[in-house]
């Protein structure tokens, strides 16, 4: 089974620019979740899809930070501008199911300048 | 509010010797646990569990405690190898919940050979 596929790896950006992030879950999985990970912190959740819905979108910083999950498959994060404080790892995970464990893509690091 | 908490930044242990992590948790409503466990570069990949209405949950060389009265978690590495090197993150979800999940802020466990 192919695992949680993200890119870029890395990204570098200059504060009030835009970047997007790409996810493509494990196939059949219905949950997607994006985190944001600050280094030295546990991650936390910004946004959960079910299919193309969003179920939880509470911490997502709604004025610079917007995702989409586009036909119940794959889904792009996007920050737009980006500030100094977003730097971090995004980690997107999809499940089959929201009461079943998740599993991990490796993750975007990005870093704002 | 920080309603896990991994108090122990980091952890270094001998080869051979038992490991035990700490995660205390504040939110009575948190019915299930878990462990996830980080490489560098690498998304979380999922360790053990524990559901609520247990106090312990053995997979190999991993156990996990749960003290519900102290709203206490550990988990045991038993004998620690070099491999288990990593970052160890505990997390929360509660009963009922869209399947988020709330994370500590790790752990480094560094085994020593």
């Amino acid at each position: 089974e192919a695992g949680v596929a993200q890119s870029p790896r890395y990204k570098i950006i200059e504060k009030r620019q835009s970047v997007a992030f790409w996810c493509n879950p494990i196939s059949g999985h219905a949950t997607l979740y994006w985190y944001q990970q600050i280094l030295g912190q546990g991650p936390k959740l910004l946004i959960q899809f079910q299919n193309n819905g969003v179920v939880d979108d509470s911490q997502l910083p709604k004025d610079r930070f917007s995702a989409e999950r586009l036909k119940g498959v794959d889904s792009t994060l996007k920050i737009q501008p980006a500030k100094l404080e977003d730097s971090a790892v995004y980690l997107c995970a999809s499940s089959p199911r929201t009461d079943y464990g998740y599993t991990f893509g490796s993750g975007t690091r990005l870093t704002v300048v | 509010d920080q309603q896990v908490k991994q108090n122990s930044p980091s952890l270094s242990v001998q080869e051979g010797r038992i490991s035990i992590l700490n995660c205390d948790y504040t939110n009575s409503m948190f019915d299930y646990f878990l462990w996830y466990k980080k490489y560098p570069a690498e998304g979380p990949t999922f360790l053990i569990s524990i559901s609520s209405i247990k106090d312990k949950n053995e997979d190999g060389r991993f156990t996990v405690f749960l003290n519900k009265s102290a709203k206490h978690l550990s988990l045991h590495i038993v004998p620690s190898q070099p491999g288990d090197s990593a970052v160890y993150f505990c997390a929360a979800k509660e009963s009922g919940n869209t399947g988020k999940l709330i994370f500590g802020q790790g752990t480094t466990l560094q085994v020593k050979p």
